[in-house]
């Protein structure tokens, strides 16, 4: 498997620009997860997706983040319109399932998405 | 707030030697607790885990300690290796919202100097 793929793996954009990140989860993988990673708060859970459908998206910071995820093998998390604060890594990370067993506490993350907004 | 604290930064330590690396957590319903590497332009990978009903789990040079009275726990490296240079994240993890929700910490760089 090749994993979980991101795109792109870097992106500078200018403020006030609509930004898509892509993602590929591990085939199989029934839980993906979009993680925003900065150096003051390391890595924060912006949303989850179960079989598809967003479960909890409590930390999706504003309206202008929105993320969606149209088949099993592929998602995006859309930033509209983008501002320097949003400046991080972006990763996305799946796991095998959501339920209460341990393996869906490992998470396999992607390379990850490096934003730059200027 | 931050429920899942790694206080050092950063740490270096010389090769051969032992490496502590300690996490706090403040949330009592974590009933999963990870570590996880991550390498400059990689996506973090996991490392270790150990569950709450356990105090020590153990995979080669890698130790993990849990003290749940405390609230903490830490990954010991030993002997160090000049490749575990990297940063590790402490994660927790609780069943919320119909899931296992993980909850990571900022990171602490690890330098082991040859």
């Amino acid at each position: 498997d090749a994993g979980v793929i991101q795109s792109p793996r870097h992106e500078v954009t200018e403020m006030g620009q609509e930004v898509t990140l892509r993602c590929k989860p591990i085939s199989g993988h029934n839980s993906l997860f979009w993680y925003r990673q900065t150096m003051m708060r390391g890595l924060e859970l912006l949303i989850y997706f179960n079989n598809n459908v967003p479960i909890d998206d409590s930390g999706m910071p504003e309206d202008r983040f929105s993320a969606k995820m149209p088949n099993a093998s592929f998602s995006t998390l859309k930033i509209q319109p983008s501002e320097p604060r949003d400046s991080a890594v972006y990763f996305c990370a799946s796991s095998p399932t959501g339920d209460r067993l341990w393996r869906a506490n490992v998470l396999t993350f992607g390379a990850g998405s490096r934003l730059t907004v200027l | 707030d931050q429920q899942v604290k790694q206080n050092s930064p950063s740490l270096s330590v010389q090769e051969g030697r032992i490496s502590i690396l300690n996490c706090d957590y403040t949330n009592s319903m974590f009933d999963y607790f990870l570590w996880y590497k991550k390498y400059p332009a990689e996506g973090p990978t996991f490392l270790i885990s150990i569950s709450s009903i356990k105090d020590k789990n153990e995979d080669g040079r890698f130790t993990v300690f849990l003290n749940k009275s405390a609230k903490h726990l830490s990954l010991h490296i030993v002997p160090s290796q000049p490749g575990d240079s990297a940063v590790y994240f402490c994660a927790a993890s609780e069943y919320s919202g119909g899931y296992q929700k993980v909850t990571f910490g900022t990171g602490t760089k690890l330098q082991v100097i040859p």
